[in-house]
């Protein structure tokens, strides 16, 4: 059963960044895509961006300017760094896997509050 | 992007009765790639539903999913005190490559 757990400050001040890790466990980090996703305070979901092993990416054209999501296979983990935030980036940021046909998200972290306040 | 509006907003319901979640795509999505979720407080998402009708390891036989085109369904059979939660909807394909609907509160009546 593959596990994830995110990890990171829980509070960033305006314009700083945003970094988050995520850990991997019972499974391989090096055969599939891994993602984040985040959920501003009683709103939907929305989808960061994900990662491969070799280190190809793929990010919500909104975000992209300001997202960096990279892999370390010798660590099996994952990262987020996300530029220049405001309290507009206030949320709970989840990582997550992508399933084996590339189009769903078959295992979550349970999630970490990022508060963006000075 | 594909918008996915979810419908009701709110779904009250009692235990043993039957559940009926709609997602309606703004453009046609393929029938392999709109998957749902069940979410409850403090908790990441589960994978309910891939593939428009095919369940993820684990999930009981009561939860169906239907659909094609623009329009999709979520049916739960008989809801058990577990059920109740908030449930969404995601697609994948166009730019931003994956996106949610704003999901479907379902609560005990």
């Amino acid at each position: 059963q593959v596990q994830l757990q995110e990890s990171g400050p829980g509070l960033v001040k305006p314009s700083e960044t945003l970094s988050l890790t995520c850990n991997v466990s019972g499974g391989s980090i090096s055969i599939s895509y891994w993602s984040w996703i985040r959920q501003a305070p009683g709103k939907g979901l929305e989808w960061i961006g994900y990662t491969y092993h070799s280190g190809g990416t793929d990010y919500n054209p909104s975000l992209k300017s300001r997202v960096t999501i990279s892999v370390d296979t010798s660590k099996t983990q994952f990262s987020l760094k996300l530029s220049s935030v405001t309290a507009a980036d206030t949320a709970v940021y989840y990582c997550a896997r992508v399933g084996n046909y590339g189009s769903y998200f078959d295992f979550w972290g349970q999630g970490t509050l990022v508060t963006v306040s000075s | 992007e594909v918008v996915l509006t979810q419908s009701p907003g709110t779904l009250s319901l009692s235990p043993g009765e039957r559940a009926t979640l709609s997602c309606r795509a703004s453009q046609s999505v393929s029938s392999s790639y709109l998957a749902w979720y069940q979410q409850k407080p403090g908790q990441g998402p589960r994978l309910l539903i891939y593939g428009t009708s095919d369940r993820a390891t684990g999930i009981p036989d009561r939860f169906s999913g239907s659909g094609s085109g623009t329009d999709f369904t979520l049916t739960i059979s008989r809801l058990e005190p577990e059920d109740f939660a908030v449930y969404y909807c995601q697609q994948y394909g166009g730019s931003p490559m994956f996106t949610f609907g704003q999901g479907t509160k379902l609560e005990i009546k």
